[in-house]
């Protein structure tokens, strides 16, 4: 049961563009919501956050959107640059309980010049 | 500097040889936990522990075991590894309260043949 889902596994983007990355979550009880980037060779590194009290949060190129009714959440980096090629995974947690990060199945970027 | 370090970063080794990857942090986090990532299924957690002597299961916790003696420290051990545990394993801790990112190590290749 995948109560995190990336439904698209790569993305292409021009350099400069908007690039626009979905997430969507089956579990009511996530309150918290993060992006990780993951270069190769490398562990995940956190991006960006959002608490469930919040619709958006904004760090310098990086927005994060949350439409809690949809269980919606999505990830805009403007503008986008080639060192934003990696793969971005979602991830959700619960407040409550074990607290565990659930991550979703992840999706390539690849910025074009 | 804050870090997870694991080791070791690549591991090749036969069925049945029992193994284990080394994990410490440096942040004074009570909340450590593995992960597992294979291709278009994402992260997903083998096993966690809330604080010393406290461990749980995650999602895959099969063939694994995992031990908690001291706060910095969590090893991953494959008593008998298998082919299917071929993948790409990550350490990470974070503080605990639901609404806090997780660090992550650079990873450990594990290939059993």
């Amino acid at each position: 049961d995948q109560q995190v889902k990336q439904n698209s596994p790569s993305l292409s983007v021009q350099e400069g563009r908007i690039s626009i990355l979905n997430c969507d979550y089956t579990n009511s009880m996530f309150d918290y919501f993060l992006w990780y980037k993951k270069y190769p060779a490398e562990g995940p590194t956190f991006l960006i956050s959002i608490s469930s009290i919040k619709d958006k949060n904004e760090d310098g190129r990086f927005t994060v959107f949350l439409n809690k009714s949809a269980k919606h959440l999505s990830l805009h980096i403007v503008p986008s640059q080639p060192g934003d090629s990696a793969v971005y995974f979602c991830a959700a947690s619960a407040y409550q309980g074990a607290q565990k990060l659930v991550f979703g199945q992840g999706t390539r970027l690849t910025i074009n010049p | 500097e804050a870090q997870v370090t694991q080791n070791p970063r690549y591991l090749i080794t036969v069925t049945g040889k029992k193994l284990t990857v080394t994990c410490s942090q440096n942040m004074n986090h009570e909340y450590m936990s593995w992960y597992r990532q294979d291709p278009g299924l994402g992260l997903r957690q083998i096993y966690y522990s809330m604080n010393v002597e406290v461990t749980d299961k995650g999602d895959v916790p099969e063939g694994y075991k995992v031990s908690r003696k001291e706060k910095r420290n969590f090893p991953l051990i494959l008593e008998s590894p298998s082919p299917n545990q071929t993948s790409l394993y990550f350490c990470a801790s974070r503080a605990t309260g639901g609404a806090k990112e997780a660090f992550f190590g650079q990873g450990t290749r594990l290939t059993v043949v």
